[in-house]
């Protein structure tokens, strides 16, 4: 089956660092990423759509200028978090889509991010 | 407006009984999918099902059985003689399927805890 992986799959970093996470798409090509987070016992909230060779979309409520995100290639995508801070800290968890597969939908492992 | 909603925050379950874990939802797209995810400890996503809105028929895999009622909008999900394994936080989402992104709305999320 089509695999995602994610790298780290967990980081601690300061408060005010840059970290960045990446999400491939190993056996398969996702023109189409989704970034969620997730805080600690609550639900996967989506952060973002990511989009080879364009801009990624961001819903509401979520900085684009702290997230960036960049979809280079058909297999990766990366979420930068920028100036983190503690309540940065989360599971963030991507997705690839399958274009090949009629839109199949994979999820990463996910990254556990801790701010100190 | 998406929505999707899991009335059960927690389940806690003995070992062999049957359980029900809700889900309601909303979408003024006639068509859509619909999705369980299992997430346990680990916190990697575990895909269970995707009901087409044109699918009502109920499924049945093993223990598992959902039954997806388009009159009442709601996604159940059975799990018969339930097991330790089971233990986990179990997503409904839901999908539109125009747009071609297929990002999901997951719901709140059930912590199912079987006992021995």
């Amino acid at each position: 089956g089509a695999v995602v992986s994610q790298h780290p799959s967990w980081v601690i970093c300061k408060s005010g660092t840059s970290v960045k996470i990446e999400c491939r798409s190993l056996d398969f090509q996702a023109t189409t990423m989704f970034w969620y987070r997730q805080f600690p016992k609550q639900s996967l909230m989506l952060m973002a759509t990511s989009n080879e060779g364009s801009k990624a979309t961001y819903e509401q409520g979520v900085e684009k200028d702290k997230f960036l995100i960049n979809h280079a290639s058909l297999t990766l995508s990366t979420l930068t978090v920028t100036s983190a801070h503690p309540e940065d800290s989360s599971f963030y968890i991507c997705s690839a889509i399958d274009g090949g597969t009629g839109g199949e939908q994979y999820f990463g492992p996910g990254t556990r991010l801790t701010v100190t | 407006a998406q929505k999707v909603t899991q009335a059960q925050t927690e389940i806690s379950v003995v070992e062999k009984e049957d359980v029900t874990l809700d889900c309601v939802y909303e979408t003024r797209d006639t068509t859509y999918y619909l999705f369980w995810y299992k997430q346990p400890p680990s916190g990697e996503l575990v895909f269970l099902i995707r009901r087409n809105s044109f699918d009502e028929q109920n499924e049945i895999s093993g223990r598992y059985s959902w039954n997806f009622q388009k009159s009442t909008s709601s996604f159940n999900f059975t799990i018969t003689a339930s097991q330790v394994v089971d233990s986990a936080v179990y997503f409904c989402a839901l999908s539109e399927i125009s747009g071609g992104y297929n990002k999901l709305i997951f719901g709140a999320g059930t912590r199912l805890a079987v006992h021995p």
